[in-house]
């Protein structure tokens, strides 16, 4: 089945540094790719959603120049959290879809980001 | 209300039981659905997706949707401890390109 790899698996960073997170899609082509964040015991929310070639679009609340999202290519999607803080702390999940593809099936393995 | 909603559990099951797993959806346009697990410290893999009324089975598992009642169901047959996890119920509405996931019930079979 088709595979998307995430990376890197853990991460952690001190306060006020910025750190990325790749998502790669590894035989097929992503025309959109999903990121998530879930907190402890709670349920994934969509951050934003990416077009290859296109700017995000970011759900309510998330803001776009502390998560930047860059899909540059039908392959890699990334993620930077910039200046991040403790509150920032939780699991960043990423997915990819084909075209034509209903749902987004295909999840990376995520990221468990701690910030200190 | 929230779009999606499920109870949290745990729902305990002993092995070798049947396991239902339910989720109800706020949106009635709703067109797509969709059951995943997620393993503690795991992202979601998808198990299931429903699109039409009625039910849908694979394996073990049973996908059952009623939109009428805005419900969507999972069985699991002859639990097992592997199938030890959250659930996770995620819905496509009409004209929306992302999914809302509901918050999971856990699941524990024991053995």
């Amino acid at each position: 089945g088709a595979v998307v790899s995430q990376h890197p698996s853990w991460v952690i960073c001190k306060s006020g540094t910025s750190v990325k997170i790749e998502c790669r899609s590894l035989d097929f082509q992503a025309t959109t790719m999903f990121w998530y964040r879930q907190f402890p015991k709670q349920s994934l929310m969509l951050m934003a959603t990416s077009n290859e070639g296109s700017k995000a679009t970011y759900e309510q609340g998330v803001e776009k120049d502390k998560f930047l999202i860059n899909h540059a290519s039908l392959t890699l999607s990334t993620l930077t959290v910039t200046s991040a803080h403790p509150e920032d702390s939780s699991f960043y999940i990423c997915s990819a879809r084909e075209r034509h593809q209903n749902t987004e099936a295909f999840f990376g393995q995520g990221t468990r980001l701690t910030v200190v | 209300q929230k779009e999606v909603e499920q109870n949290s559990g745990p729902l305990s099951v002993p092995e070798g039981a049947i396991a239902s797993l339910n989720c109800t959806y706020s949106d009635r346009g709703s067109q797509s659905f969709f059951w995943y697990r997620q393993y503690s410290g795991k992202s979601p893999e998808l198990i299931m997706s429903i699109y039409s009324n009625g039910d849908k089975e694979d394996g073990r598992f049973t996908a059952q949707l009623n939109k009428a009642s805005q419900y969507v169901s999972l069985l699991i047959r002859d639990s097992q401890p592997s199938d030890s996890a959250t659930y996770l119920c995620a819905v496509r509405g009409t004209g929306f390109q992302k999914l809302v996931f509901g918050t999971g019930t856990r699941l524990l079979v024991s053995p």
